[in-house]
């Protein structure tokens, strides 16, 4: 039972490269959501989908862009790498069909270090 | 708008040592609440959740109770271990926002054995 898987796990990129993280769930869920965690600020919310074909920008999306071609799928892909995006970053997906009582389930994480 | 606060870590404590982590919300209507434990070099799992004012949720030894009155959902556990060492969220979800969890800041405990 795999559940949320990311790749790579770790990376580091030099300013003005770029790269896309990707995240793959099992589950059949709907939703889908890229985080980044930073030291003393919680999770911030990238992007997100609430099903195949769509996107928001969720709290902090300037960067960042997303697709979600199949359901299983979320690429999180970085433009020009800065510094300012050395994070960690985790993938989550979730049931919502079923209200507002699913809980989300998070991958491994990506270790992204910009240089 | 909604919120989460939480009490600021890091929390440190004996083995066998009582635990609390105050979890206070703002929100409009009737949020579900939740308690994500993250351990270190991992994603965050859910720990415990309670949908209703009232409802108790529980796992591991640890619980939270939804109060509605306090507008809180503290977590505690009676004697702690030191493999409880990680950082613990709490979260809020409702029907608007698309659902979003609204996520607190975190609160890092270190059990010392």
């Amino acid at each position: 039972n795999a559940g949320v898987t990311q790749t790579p796990k770790f990376r580091v990129l030099k300013t003005g490269q770029s790269m896309t993280l990707l995240c793959a769930q099992d589950m059949n869920h709907e939703y889908m959501y890229w985080y980044r965690q930073d030291p003393g600020m919680g999770l911030r919310l990238i992007h997100y989908s609430v099903g195949e074909g769509t996107t928001a920008k969720g709290e902090v999306p300037d960067g960042y862009n997303v697709s979600r071609l199949k359901k299983q799928n979320f690429l999180l892909g970085l433009e020009s790498a800065a510094p300012s995006q050395t994070s960690v970053y985790f993938c989550a997906s979730s049931w919502e069909t079923g209200g507002r009582n699913t809980e989300a389930f998070f991958g491994q994480g990506t270790r992204l270090t910009v240089v | 708008g909604n919120s989460v606060t939480q009490m600021e870590g890091p929390v440190t404590l004996s083995e066998e040592a009582f635990l609390t982590i105050n979890c206070t919300y703002t929100a409009t209507g009737y949020p579900s609440l939740f308690w994500y434990v993250q351990y270190p070099g991992e994603g965050l799992q859910l720990l415990l959740k309670a949908t209703k004012a009232d409802d108790k949720g529980s796992n591991k030894g640890f619980e939270a109770t939804y109060r509605k009155e306090t507008t809180s959902f503290h977590l505690e556990k009676g004697s702690v271990q030191v493999s409880d060492s990680a950082v613990y969220f709490c979260a809020l979800k409702w029907a608007g926002n698309n659902r979003k969890l609204i996520w607190g800041l975190g609160t890092s405990l270190a059990v010392n054995p």
